[in-house]
């Protein structure tokens, strides 16, 4: 089955403490982003990746890392969280660039910074 | 730069009714254009696309949309309301030839009363 595979589901954490969440898709998708979703926000780009160790920063990345080693995977990484950092995180992987860019979405990891 | 404008934050139908969920998009090239759900707790799923076939595009469970350029619309419409529908609904652009990145509307609330 195609899939986006996201974990954890659910995460809470301290302030300052680092932590990684974990994306894999199955699809052998080029393309794969991470978007966070807030209440009145919508989904906003945090980071994108284009293919194997070419990523780029999206529309919010301050406070981010990502690393893309393999095509598979792309991990989101927060090296010192805060609170303004709670939120619903979601990877999406879609078709190559040239093609329609229709993307999939995991189950999504809800982050809470305390 | 693409941008996607969802009026209101919120729209309460009565089951049996007509959906109708508006969405406008601003693009300097010819878009491709996707309509996204949310159910509680899931990822986003999509419901349909437009990629400048037919400006009437057919989805799943009922839903289609109609492109319109001189509008810079692409409304979502489902004639007859069901109770599974209540979810979250989610317009995006997509720029051709740009890197797959999708521009997220912020979202509306769909209800569905009894």
């Amino acid at each position: 089955e195609a899939q986006v595979t996201q974990n954890p589901r659910y995460l809470i954490t301290v302030t300052g403490k680092k932590l990684t969440v974990t994306c894999s898709q199955n699809m052998n998708h080029e393309y794969m982003s991470w978007y966070r979703q807030d209440p009145g926000l919508g989904l906003r780009q945090i980071y994108y990746s284009m293919n194997v160790e070419v990523t780029d920063k999206g529309d919010v990345p301050e406070g981010y890392k990502v690393s893309r080693k393999e095509k598979r995977n792309f991990p989101l990484i927060l090296e010192s969280p805060s609170p303004n950092q709670t939120s619903l995180y979601f990877c999406a992987s879609s078709s190559p660039p040239r093609g329609v860019p229709e993307a999939f979405f995991g189950q999504g990891t809800r982050l809470t910074v305390v | 730069a693409q941008s996607v404008t969802q009026l209101g934050s919120h729209v309460s139908v009565s089951e049996g009714a007509l959906v109708l969920l508006r969405c406008n998009y601003s693009s300097s090239v010819p878009p491709y254009l996707f309509w996204y759900v949310q159910y509680p707790n899931q990822g986003l799923q999509l419901l349909l696309k437009y990629t400048s076939a037919a400006t009437l595009v057919k989805g799943i469970n009922g839903f289609e949309a109609e492109f319109k350029k001189s509008e810079t619309s692409f409304h979502l419409t489902k004639p007859s309301a069901h109770m599974s529908d209540a979810a979250e609904y989610f317009c995006a652009v997509s720029e051709r030839g740009a890197n797959s990145k999708l521009t997220f509307g912020k979202g509306i609330t769909l209800s569905v009363r009894p």
